[in-house]
């Protein structure tokens, strides 16, 4: 079983604060990646990071950002939230050279 | 641009049956993978495919890479309720895994 963690699992938060997104993996993978999801609908990538110091934006436009300082952890920060920004948050991880992707078990935003 | 799509997005079938799910993609990968994804949680690995012809099983699931093709499928035998879930599936292209859509699978009994 993938050691990769989030938290919180659940938020719920007014429109306009500020929220971050805590993902950490004990498994040394240097790559790392943040979804959004909509209930049993596709997974949207919106950021990506290949190693410390280095952050890519994904495929879906997000408000949002990430930062890379250490390895081990991969946190997205929302400046402002919005009622948008509802959405099921999942952060994976990988190895290298490989491609499988380790999945934490996600933080469903609400934004009231 | 890589695109991946499955067939069909939403299927219902009874205990018992037999039924395969689809994965076709656009270009060129010898990386395919499956994942499970159950109501409001996370995903799960299911199946890593790495070469043409791998077939992959795990109870009554069965996984197939055909990448002349570049066909994938997701074989359920016997189907039981518990199989009731989403399932994934992704190829692997510049450091990224591309999803397709998803297949919603309901397991009526």
């Amino acid at each position: 079983e993938a050691d990769i963690y989030q938290t919180p699992r659940y938020l719920v938060i007014g429109t306009g604060k500020k929220i971050t997104l805590e993902c950490s993996q004990t498994m040394g993978h240097d790559k790392m990646y943040w979804y959004q999801q909509d209930p049993g609908m596709e997974l949207h990538l919106i950021h990506y990071s290949y190693g410390v110091n280095s952050t890519e934006k994904g495929d879906l436009s997000s408000e949002s950002t990430v930062s890379r300082i250490r390895t081990e952890h991969f946190p997205l920060t929302l400046e402002s939230a919005r009622p948008s920004h509802t959405s099921q948050y999942l952060c994976a991880s990988a190895r290298g050279y490989s491609y499988e992707q380790y999945f934490g078990p996600g933080t469903r935003l609400t934004v009231t | 641009e890589l695109k991946v799509e499955q067939n069909p997005l939403f299927l219902s079938m009874q205990e018992g049956k037999n039924y395969t799910i689809y994965c076709n993609y656009s270009t060129t990968s010898d990386r395919l993978y499956w994942y499970r994804q159950d109501p409001g949680k996370s995903l799960e690995s299911l199946f890593v495919l790495l070469s043409n012809g791998a077939v992959k099983q795990e109870g009554r699931l069965m996984a197939s890479l055909d990448t002349k093709a570049r066909l994938s499928t997701l074989h359920i035998t016997a189907a039981v309720h518990d199989l009731s879930a989403t399932y994934f599936c992704a190829v692997g292209n510049t450091g990224k895994l591309i999803f397709g859509q998803g297949t919603t699978l309901q397991v009526k009994p």
